[in-house]
């Protein structure tokens, strides 16, 4: 057990529709990333936060957005979802107290997402 | 721009037999860093090993090792004596620092472990 929690553990939607995934990071880690991991696209960097300020983006599409809040928790909002957005996301949590150099960081156990 | 590639897809040993895995990957920058990832079946990604840039020290806990060459540009995984619960996905990634003040990581596509009995 990471520490990292997500939920929901699974979710099921329809095209178009717009979700919220949800991540506790491990207590007193600062940093928080979210990835998608597809079949077709693997392990997929989206987004990293860091004490409530955006500090890294990948490839995450417009659709998509997050955000830390001040208790660091942080949400994925995914909106007109498609087929395509089937995927297991990941959050993941690091300290943050090390500046200037990447931290190990520590994985959730995902949330599945299906869209019909 | 950042590539971590695992050219192996699926690689299926037999108990006891020692298997390394490929990593090689591609970057411009001169201070990064590397991990290595295992996602058993159960789905969850465990953390193996990080490494950065600047350290080349190969690395051993118990039977697993790591062998960072920054002349090839590899950063390869090896298991001893493997076991049936080493069967996984492993995943090579690579961490750069953006002009933001966070990092980008690139996982590679993952090599399937069978360890057969």
């Amino acid at each position: 057990d990471s520490g990292v929690t997500q939920t929901p553990k699974h979710l099921i939607t329809a095209t178009g529709q717009r979700v919220t995934l949800r991540c506790s990071p491990r207590s007193g880690d600062l940093s928080v990333y979210w990835y998608q991991q597809s079949l077709d696209q693997g392990l997929q960097f989206l987004i990293q936060y860091y004490n409530g300020e955006e500090r890294a983006k990948g490839n995450i599409l417009e659709r998509f957005s997050a955000q830390q809040f001040p208790d660091l928790h942080s949400e994925l909002n995914l909106s007109s979802l498609e087929l395509g957005d089937s995927a297991l996301y990941f959050c993941a949590s690091s300290e943050g107290s090390t500046q200037g150099a990447a931290e190990t960081q520590y994985f959730g156990p995902g949330t599945r997402l299906l869209v019909l | 721009a950042q590539k971590v590639t695992q050219a192996q897809t699926e690689i299926s040993v037999v108990e006891k037999e020692d298997v390394t895995l490929d990593c090689v990957y591609e970057t411009r920058d001169t201070t990064y860093y590397l991990f290595w990832y295992k996602q058993p079946p159960s789905g969850e990604l465990v953390f193996l090993i990080r490494r950065n840039s600047f350290d080349e020290q190969n690395e051993i806990s118990g039977r697993y090792s790591w062998n960072f060459q920054k002349s090839t540009s590899s950063f390869n995984f090896t298991i001893t004596a493997s076991q049936v619960v080493d069967s996984a996905v492993y995943f090579c990634a690579l961490s750069e620092e953006v002009n933001t003040g966070g990092f980008k990581t690139i996982f590679g596509a993952g090599t399937r472990l069978f360890v057969k009995a």
